[in-house]
């Protein structure tokens, strides 16, 4: 089955302390998307890429990290600079071009204490 | 720059009634709209969408919504509710220019009564 995976579901770390996020698909999609959801918000765009070796700050990139070193692989870090990172974190991906949707993870839940 | 605006973070709906849930939409170029449902704590599956052509577009689980032009509008509708229609949906576009970025409106949570 192609799809998207994101790992773990929910993730628990300490204030201070960095923590990845993992996203990989076999769709065989050129861009993927990291997005922040708060309860009662819509989504919010973090980063982007739509090519490997490339990606892009989205809206409130502020205090996170990615890279992209494989078409399958976009992880996202959560670094100690971001003020709030409690929040759902969900992936996507998509062809690159106009009027293609974009195809979602299922989430991870990360709780900062 | 595009923009969503879904009216109504909540709706609530008796099962078997109409479902409405509003978009409308800003772009200064011709928009490709989207429809997108998320159930509690998954990501977000595709409902339907509009690219060209006919203006009304059905996607699954019995939802239709209609694209109008003149009134910058794409709402969701589904004839009768059911109790597993209650989610979030969200409202989206994007334009040709920028490529498959996505911009959603807040979402509107849809309860179903029995």
């Amino acid at each position: 089955d192609g799809g998207i995976t994101q790992s773990p579901k929910y993730l628990f770390r300490k204030e201070g302390q960095n923590v990845t996020l993992s996203c990989e698909q076999n769709l065989n999609h050129d861009a993927m998307y990291w997005y922040r959801q708060d309860p009662g918000q819509g989504l919010r765009l973090i980063y982007y890429s739509q090519i490997v070796n490339d990606f892009q700050k989205g809206d409130i990139a502020e205090g996170y990290s990615v890279s992209r070193e494989k078409k399958e692989s976009f992880p996202l870090t959560v670094t100690s600079a971001q003020k709030n990172p409690t929040a759902f974190y969900l992936c996507a991906s998509s062809i690159v071009a106009g009027g293609k949707e974009q195809y979602f993870g299922p989430g991870t839940r990360l709780t900062v204490t | 720059a595009q923009s969503v605006t879904q009216l109504g973070s909540h709706v609530s709906v008796s099962e078997g009634a109409l479902v409405l849930l509003r978009c409308n939409y800003s772009s200064s170029v011709p928009p490709y709209l989207f429809w997108y449902v998320q159930y509690p704590n998954q990501g977000l599956q595709l409902l339907l969408k509009y690219t060209t052509g006919a203006t009304l577009v059905k996607g699954i689980n019995g939802f239709e919504a209609e694209f109008k032009k003149s009134e910058t509008s794409f709402h969701l509708t589904k004839p009768s509710a059911h109790m597993s229609d209650a989610a979030e949906y969200f409202c989206a576009v994007s334009v040709m220019d920028a490529g498959n970025m996505l911009t959603f409106g807040g979402g509107t949570r849809l309860m179903v009564k029995p």
